[in-house]
This record gives structure tokens, sequence and C-alpha cells, in this order.
């Protein structure tokens, strides 16, 4: 099974700062499968990025993700007040399609 | 639109079984799959398996096996997910999302999301 270790757990930072999230893999993922999810309080997740770098549909160009084999990276150009949310990374490349534990971005 | 329905909350006793239904609308069924994933109060995403509506086939986390059950129902374009000798540690809200991944070779990922169902587990 392939561990996602997300860091740092939160983050704390302004309105219009850039928000660098990581995501470790204990395994190289496959593929770069490798998807990142927003959540907020209450709410289903929402897809952002697939395949490593990949916007999903309808996600604004603030959102870029990058990174391949172990180490992947979300970030976060010019935080919007609606971007403050908990955030996850899941591989899908292996069964299991295990998820991180998750980054909180709040605000500071 | 794609959406996704899940049925309502349930409280259950120890022991006992639940199941879940997920009804999709507004894409072909058949051409996805659905996966399972659920969240413990408070705590992050556990995926819990995925099933092709195409075919049926299956694919559980091993944590799982032999307590859980998917099925899918095309004529409805229903998946239902059920799960047997439910413990205080399985009350969480149930997503039900469809998955890109339609065929047990493959992989893919989960663009939209049920409402979630809460399943709470107390004596």
């Amino acid at each position: 099974e392939i561990v996602l270790t997300q860091s740092p757990g939160t983050l704390s930072l302004s309105p219009g700062e850039r928000a660098t999230l990581s995501c470790r893999a204990s395994q190289s993922v496959s593929g770069s499968y490798l998807a990142w999810y927003q959540q907020k309080p209450g709410q289903a997740p929402r897809l952002l990025i697939h395949g490593a770098s990949s916007r999903a549909a309808g996600i604004p160009d603030r959102f870029s993700g990058s990174g391949s084999g172990t180490d992947f990276t979300l970030t976060i150009n010019r935080l919007e007040p609606e971007d403050f949310a908990v955030y996850y990374c899941q591989q899908y490349g292996s069964s299991p399609k295990t998820f991180g534990q998750g980054t909180k971005v709040e605000i500071k | 639109q794609v959406q996704l329905v899940q049925s309502g909350a349930e409280v259950k006793k120890p022991g006992a079984s639940v199941k879940v239904s997920c009804k999709a609308s507004g894409y072909t069924f058949t051409t996805y799959g659905i996966s399972w994933v659920r969240q413990a109060p408070g705590q992050g995403l556990e995926w819990m398996g995925w099933i092709s509506a195409y075919n049926g086939n299956t694919n559980y986390a091993q944590k799982l096996q032999g307590r859980v059950t998917m099925t899918t129902d095309t004529s409805t374009s229903t998946t239902y997910m059920e799960l047997r000798g439910l413990r205080s540690d399985d009350t969480a809200v149930y997503y039900c999302a469809r998955d890109h991944q339609a065929h047990i070779v493959g992989a893919g990922t989960c663009d939209y999301w049920g409402q979630g169902t809460l399943v709470t587990v107390s004596s």
C-alpha cells in the first residue's frame, strides 16, 4: 500500500498569498496518477487536479499541480477567501487508492 | 448535468448491516466506475473500494474485505454499498463518487461526488 504524507498539517496564510502544499509517497506513484481534492466543512470533496498537473473542469488557473515519482506539489497562487479549506492528495495508480491525511489552509 | 444522489442517514446498532444507495444521472452509467470513500468525524478520507458499472467487477480495500459488498443495478443506474458487522468506528459519512476507472485494469480519479450519507453506529 502506498502511504501518502502531506505537509504541512496546517498552513496559515492571508488572502492574496501563495500556498504551497506537499504530498510525498512511500513509493513511486505509477503513471503520475496523483490527484488533489479540496474539501470545505459539510461538503463533499471537489476534484482540483488529476494526473499530477492537469486541472479538472472548471478549476481556476490559480491552482496548479506538479511533481512525479514520490514528490508532488499543489500550488495556489493569490489565495481567494473561498480557497481556505482542507486539501487532500490521492494516488490512484495502484490499489488501494490511498489518500493523504490532509493539509488545512486557514486564514492568518 | 452529472448527479449522484445518495440515500438518507442511518442509525444502526453494533453488529448490524447498512446498505447505502447512490443513484447516478446525467451520463452513460456503464462507461464509468463508482468508488466509495468514507470520512469519520473530524478525520480524513478513506477509500473503501471500487465497482465497475460496466460489468460489476469490484476491488475492495483489504481492511474491509469480508464485510463490504458493492453492487450495481444498471437498469436504474444505482450503485449500492453494504457494510456488515458494524462497529462504532464505522461511524462516518459515506460518499460515492464517479470514477473514471471503468475496468479492473486501469486507473481513474473521482470527478463527481454524492452528497454523503451519515451512518451512525451506536448501541
